[in-house]
């Protein structure tokens, strides 16, 4: 069971506006920044979002962080195929002394 | 270019012990925290060890406690994992990352080397 709560999957037609949500608590999302992973199928895990809402060089504007509390969302505009992926958030957790990380959503582009 | 290598990963039974290590490249590696992350086959991440850029502090999570020790060679770039005791449970890709405190996020990521464990 992880400590971050993920919808397990999502859906999207290209060209369409899928967000993706993460779902906390005060001692993870409410206190600490939130991180944001694409994970293409078979390879490792790659950040796309970091400190809720920044963009590592190279990563394109379709994608956006927010964090409201003790929730956290990613969205992806102007959706494309190789887009489908897995999504997988993280926040440093304070009870924990470490990363706690949600399930993972896995988008299918239709 | 930032690189990460793992290695180390193999089939072991339960009980067993393996070593895994990360070697480092491109970047001042005694100047980052570091991170060991694992993913059980169709599972989502699991956070399982933290070493501070000193080596001074660390942290693993409560299902490895006891078991698996982090540690770090800061002269020879390189970043280790002692899994003793070792369970079923345990089987998974495990990933070496860059980052993974409060304030550094897990930016950089090894491709992963596959821990089994089975009879």
């Amino acid at each position: 069971q992880s400590v971050l709560t993920q919808p397990p999957s999502a859906s999207g037609t290209p060209g369409q506006r899928v967000t993706f949500s993460c779902s906390g608590s005060n001692s993870n999302i409410g206190s600490n920044y939130v991180s944001w992973f694409q994970q293409l199928p078979g390879t490792a895990p790659k950040l796309l979002i970091y400190r809720n809402n920044q963009r590592p060089s190279g990563v394109p504007d379709r994608f956006s962080g927010s964090k409201s509390g003790t929730s956290a969302s990613l969205a992806i505009s102007g959706l494309r195929s190789e887009d489908e992926a897995d999504y997988h958030c993280a926040a440093w957790d304070d009870s924990l002394s470490g990363q706690v990380f949600g399930g993972g959503t896995k988008l299918t582009v239709l | 270019q930032v690189q990460l290598v793992e290695s180390g990963g193999g089939l072991v039974k339960p009980g067993g012990s393996l070593r895994l290590s990360c070697a480092v490249s491109g970047f001042t590696f005694s100047d980052y925290d570091m991170s060991w992350i694992r993913q059980a086959p169709g599972k989502g991440l699991e956070w399982v060890s933290y070493i501070s850029s000193s080596g001074s502090f660390m942290n693993h999570a409560d299902s490895v406690k006891g078991r698996i020790t982090i540690s770090r060679d800061n002269a020879k770039n390189s970043l280790d994992l002692q899994m003793n005791s070792l369970r079923a449970e345990d089987t998974a890709v495990y990933y070496c990352a860059r980052g993974g405190s409060t304030w550094s996020s897990l930016d950089y990521w090894g491709q992963g080397t596959l821990v089994t464990v089975s009879s």
